[in-house]
This record gives C-alpha cells, structure tokens and sequence, in this order.
C-alpha cells in the first residue's frame, strides 16, 4: 500500500532562518505531489504542485520555493522565514492519471512557527 | 470548483449513526463529492468519494441527491475517535497537469461523538 511520510513534525525558526521540509511517498511510481498551508482555523491553500522530477508549479507568489529531486520526493524551502510563513504545512500525493476520481492523500503534517 | 455549505457543528452519541449534510447546489455536471476529515494537528483524512451514485467503503456511505445539489456523509457506528473536522469538497478530479490540486476546504463541521 502507499504511505506519505513528511518531516520533521514541529518546528521553531527564527525570522530569516532557512526551511527545509521533506516528503517522501511510498509504495507508487510518478506520483503528482503538492504542497498545501493550512492557516489556523482556516482552509488548505494549494502552494506547489508537481507533476515529475523537476516540474514545479506555484500557485501563490510567496516566500517559499519547491524542489522534486527525486520521483518521490518533494521539498519545501525558504532561504529567509518570515513570520507569515508560521503554519501547518501538509505534503500531499494522487495518482498520476487520466481516470476520474483521482483521490489527493496527505501526510501527517508539519507546524511551522516562525519566532 | 464549486462552494460547499455544512453545519458549523454536530453531536452524535457512541455507538449511533453520525449523519452530516453538505449542500453544494452549484456543483457542475463533471464535478465529484470528496469527503475528509482532519484530527486536530494532523493531516486531512480522505473519507471516500462519489459523482452521482451512492458509494459505500470500510468508513462510511455518501448518499448524494438525485439532483446532485446535496449530501450526505454517514458513519454508521459512530465511535470516539470519529471525532473530528468533516470536510465536504467539490472537484474536478483532473488526473494530471493545470491546477489540479486545489482543494477548497471550507470551515467544515466539527463533529463530537460523545458517550
């Protein structure tokens, strides 16, 4: 079966320190991966979106970047955290498919606070 | 994709059938019904899925209206640790490529299941 693992799970980091996020997805090949913000008390907000090693699409403008070096790996970055960047961030995978349906499945996920 | 209307908030006793409604009246021909849930700090749970018929799985049913501007999500024996945050979405599921990962969660209704 697929698992999604991400990490680490909590973090504290001071503005202007760099972010590093992990994903790593399980038990599937070419999965499209994403990257989604969950403010406090308040929806998930699509931020990058992969469809293959290398392709990257950013859906808000922000401080934060992606990376998919790998087929099952996604990672979140920033260079300088802002405060705004505090949040739960979830790494998400679905198949990659033409079949309707296509289900999105999330990580366990990662809180943010930027101090 | 389509905007989704649930109640804020519902109570179900242990052991009796948690039922929680959706309305999505604006819900186009091409567009499926998801349902999670999120445990609080943690990622968003996928419940099951469906475009016009009813679906059943190991978790719950999803009976949608023969008119598809409803639903209704129904955990048939509602124990303590269902509860949690339901999400009700709209979306085309696009198997690749575009922006295909949005997923608007509205504020969801909070279900406690009490003994």
């Amino acid at each position: 079966s697929q698992t999604i693992h991400q990490w680490p799970a909590t973090l504290v980091q001071p503005v202007g320190s760099p972010l590093s996020l992990e994903c790593t997805v399980e038990g599937t090949s070419n999965p499209n991966l994403y990257w989604y913000r969950q403010a406090a008390g308040r929806g998930l907000q699509l931020l990058f979106y992969s469809v293959g090693i290398g392709q990257i699409s950013s859906e808000v403008p922000q401080n934060l970047s992606a990376s998919r070096p790998q087929d099952r790996q996604f990672i979140l970055s920033s260079k300088k955290l802002l405060l705004s960047d505090s949040g739960f961030y979830l790494c998400a995978w679905s198949v990659r498919s033409a079949h309707s349906g296509n289900t999105i499945y999330f990580g366990e996920g990662s809180w943010l606070t930027v101090v | 994709d389509a905007k989704t209307t649930q109640p804020p908030s519902m109570d179900c006793a242990e052991g009796r059938a948690a039922n929680l409604p959706c309305n999505h009246s604006t819900i186009s021909g091409n567009e499926y019904v998801y349902w999670y849930r999120q445990i609080h700090s943690q990622g968003p749970q996928y419940i099951i899925h469906g475009l016009k018929n009813n679906e059943t799985n190991e978790m719950a049913s999803l009976i949608i209206t023969e008119d598809r501007k409803s639903s209704t999500l129904i955990l048939p024996h509602a124990t303590l640790r269902d509860t949690a945050v339901y999400y009700c979405i709209v979306r085309v599921p696009r198997g690749y490529g575009g922006s295909q990962g949005n997923l608007i969660f509205g504020k969801g209704t909070k279900l406690s299941v009490k003994p």
